[in-house]
């Protein structure tokens, strides 16, 4: 299994500016992901990070907006750019190893 | 976007009674995952199936993938209090190694 961790935990941020969330996993994984989960919602497929080229976005999100950096097998970034309430969500960093899938403890986000 | 829904959206059971969660889907999947997720905390993965097994367990959990009928149920034995949680089924489907998430069922077992 994999051990995952994110950084910051959790986040009170202004409207207007931008987070990077950093996701570390203790042992290389094929695949990275990043999830939202909004208040009382089901898990929301982000993107996936890409080792060494652009990460591959869902429909509904758009590099400008999150824009994502994976520059080895163990680490990737996402951002949140220039922040809105709506913004205001948890973000999981995900990855997966042979078959299972596992997740970070989360960053809970909340834009003011 | 979201490529399976959970029935019924939420659960009340006795402790000790048995909870049946269902996950129908709408693509051909290679895998398929549960998940719990307490309160405020982080998704614990339950268990695995793969499209070519058709049961599995694992201690008081039973799951059940029918491709056939795009669905899977998770059946949880004996409940306990500690059971209370959210419960996500998430599928990969053919098209890739992305897992996406169902809309979830919310289980409440009363001491």
């Amino acid at each position: 299994s994999a051990v995952i961790s994110q950084k910051p935990s959790r986040d009170i941020c202004q409207r207007g500016t931008s987070l990077t969330i950093q996701c570390q996993v203790d042992s290389q994984v094929t695949m990275m992901f990043w999830y939202r989960q909004q208040p009382g919602q089901s898990l929301t497929l982000i993107a996936t990070a890409n080792q060494g080229s652009e990460a591959t976005y869902e429909s509904g999100f758009v590099i400008d907006k999150f824009p994502i950096s994976r520059p080895n097998l163990t680490f990737s970034t996402l951002t949140v750019s220039n922040m809105s309430p709506e913004d205001s969500s948890i973000y999981l960093c995900s990855a997966v190893g042979s078959y299972e899938q596992y997740f970070g403890p989360g960053t809970r986000l909340t834009v003011t | 976007s979201q490529q399976g829904e959970e029935d019924p959206q939420a659960l009340s059971i006795q402790e000790g009674e048995n909870a049946t969660m269902n996950c129908s889907y709408k693509t051909s999947i290679n895998n398929l995952q549960w998940y719990r997720q307490n309160s405020g905390r982080g998704l614990v993965h339950l268990i695995l199936i793969r499209s070519n097994e058709r049961e599995k367990h694992s201690g008081r959990l039973r799951v059940t993938l029918d491709t056939s009928k795009k669905s899977s149920s998770l059946l949880i034995t004996a409940s306990r209090a500690a059971d209370t949680a959210s419960y996500f089924c998430a599928t990969d489907p053919n098209t890739g190694n992305q897992f996406y998430f169902g809309t979830g069922t919310s289980l409440t077992v009363i001491p």
